[in-house]
């Protein structure tokens, strides 16, 4: 079984300043981890994904995770918050057999303050 | 590539009757995958199809629920005699699997309110 901790319902951060969302993740196999971003009443986007390739994954918008076993994260980060990334977002871990079929996290609602 | 389409965008309907969501996935994508997200959760997985083949099927949330995809192309979500509890957002998604850690493209979701 594959589960998701999203550490932190709500983030806020001040325009330019770094955006650290948390996620930890469990999971039997090598996992394959997604971010996701949903704006209000849309679906979701996905920001990144690591597929055990390199640890650090660069995705869209400025934004990047590292990818760390020991500690079973794999945390979101953005140097300088624009008030555009103001969005939930989610963590989700598959286990790769069945592409596309994820487990999701509670997810993060980031706001960014002027 | 014109995205995951889901059609209605939002349905209200009265306890007790049934509904049909629709959902046309990515022309080439051979997965679709259906989703339920209540407030202030993630996306819960109901069901997923390769081609038009059932898959799983186990997480649907009650026998009220079933889903088709009966030529491979779209797919669509039946609620029959709908519950107030069903209120939520319904995801549909798509992927092309070439391999293991293929992404899933969302639709932007059909919300249902039941009152």
């Amino acid at each position: 079984a594959q589960s998701v901790t999203q550490l932190g319902s709500h983030v806020s951060v001040s325009e330019g300043a770094l955006v650290l969302l948390r996620c930890n993740y469990s999971s039997s196999v090598p996992p394959y981890l997604f971010w996701y971003v949903q704006y209000p009443n849309q679906g979701l986007q996905l920001l990144l994904k690591y597929t055990s390739a390199a640890t650090l994954v660069k995705g869209i918008n400025g934004f990047e995770a590292e990818f760390k076993k020991s500690e079973t994260s794999f945390h979101l980060t953005k140097p300088s918050a624009h008030m555009s990334d103001a969005a939930e977002y989610f963590c989700a871990v598959s286990d790769g057999s069945r592409a596309g079929k994820s487990t999701f996290g509670d997810g993060t609602t980031l706001t960014v303050k002027p | 590539d014109t995205g995951v389409s889901q059609d209605p965008r939002h349905k209200i309907t009265k306890r007790g009757q049934n509904v049909t969501f629709r959902c046309d996935p990515i022309s080439e994508h051979n997965r679709l995958y259906w989703y339920r997200q209540t407030l202030g959760q993630g996306p819960e997985f109901l069901t997923y199809f390769q081609n038009e083949a059932q898959l799983e099927k186990s997480r649907l949330l009650s026998d009220r629920f079933s889903a088709e995809r009966p030529k491979g192309s779209f797919s669509t979500l039946e609620i029959q005699r709908t519950e107030q509890g069903d209120s939520a957002m319904y995801l549909c998604a798509s992927s092309l699997v070439k391999g293991a850690g293929t992404e899933a493209f969302f639709g932007q979701g059909t919300r249902l309110t039941v009152v």
